[in-house]
């Protein structure tokens, strides 16, 4: 019974490079949420999304960031041309249900370390 | 802008003490969460609370819910090193209840 799959799980990029970052979700899970952790911050939220839908993307940030859900195959979150202060942990969690509920928790993934060189 | 301030940042006990630990927010949360997180992992949920003044136990770990909806502690009782850990608490908000709002943290270690 596979949690949720992120890979890699470390990854090293020049500035200027892109990052792609992918994330499974649990089985039977259509619900997926990113969330950045950086140095000495808590995790923040990033983006949710359905199978091919962007739900709610507000806490992106406005450039160079982007993600998907297809129909087929896992999440990902891409970031063009990455600068030093991208480095941070960005984990995937997924639900069952739409939102947080007690029935429906998150589960998260072990994250991807991005660092930016 | 939700904010959640978790204290104390850092906590180092003996085995066998109890502690406890805090979440407080002048804000107010449809829910709040505690999850665990070791070193290289994702958070791990532990318990999830949602009602004010609610009051769950889960083996040695005592969560509680403010009754204003803004404020949540962990009690550990008899803490032993495998409870050493990251403690995380996380609010969420009717509405829009999947952005949750973490705190930074406690810091805990347990010394054999």
């Amino acid at each position: 019974n596979a949690g949720v799959m992120q890979n890699p799980r470390h990854l090293v990029r020049r500035r200027g490079q892109e990052a792609r970052l992918r994330c499974s979700p649990m089985k039977g899970h259509s619900h997926v949420y990113w969330y950045r952790q950086l140095p000495e911050e808590g995790l923040k939220f990033m983006v949710y999304l359905q199978k091919e839908n962007i739900i709610d993307e507000s806490g992106m940030p406005k450039e160079r960031f982007s993600a998907e859900f297809p129909k087929e195959g896992p999440s990902i979150l891409r970031i063009q041309q990455v600068v030093r202060g991208d480095s941070a942990a960005y984990f995937c969690a997924s639900s069952q249900n739409a939102g947080v509920e007690e029935n429906s928790p998150l589960h998260f993934g072990n994250g991807t370390r991005l660092t930016v060189t | 802008t939700q904010l959640l301030e978790q204290s104390p940042q850092f906590l180092s006990i003996q085995e066998g003490e109890n502690l406890t630990v805090y979440c407080n927010s002048s804000s107010v949360f449809s829910s709040l969460q505690w999850y665990r997180q070791e070193p290289g992992e994702g958070p791990v949920l532990l318990v999830t609370v949602v009602t004010g003044g609610e009051v769950k136990k889960l083996k040695r770990l005592t969560f509680q819910f403010g009754d204003a909806r803004k404020d949540s502690s962990l009690h550990i009782t008899a803490a032993q090193p495998g409870d050493t850990g990251l403690y995380l608490c996380a609010g969420g908000s009717g509405g829009s209840n999947y952005k949750l709002t973490f705190g930074k943290g406690t810091l805990l270690t347990v010394n054999p």
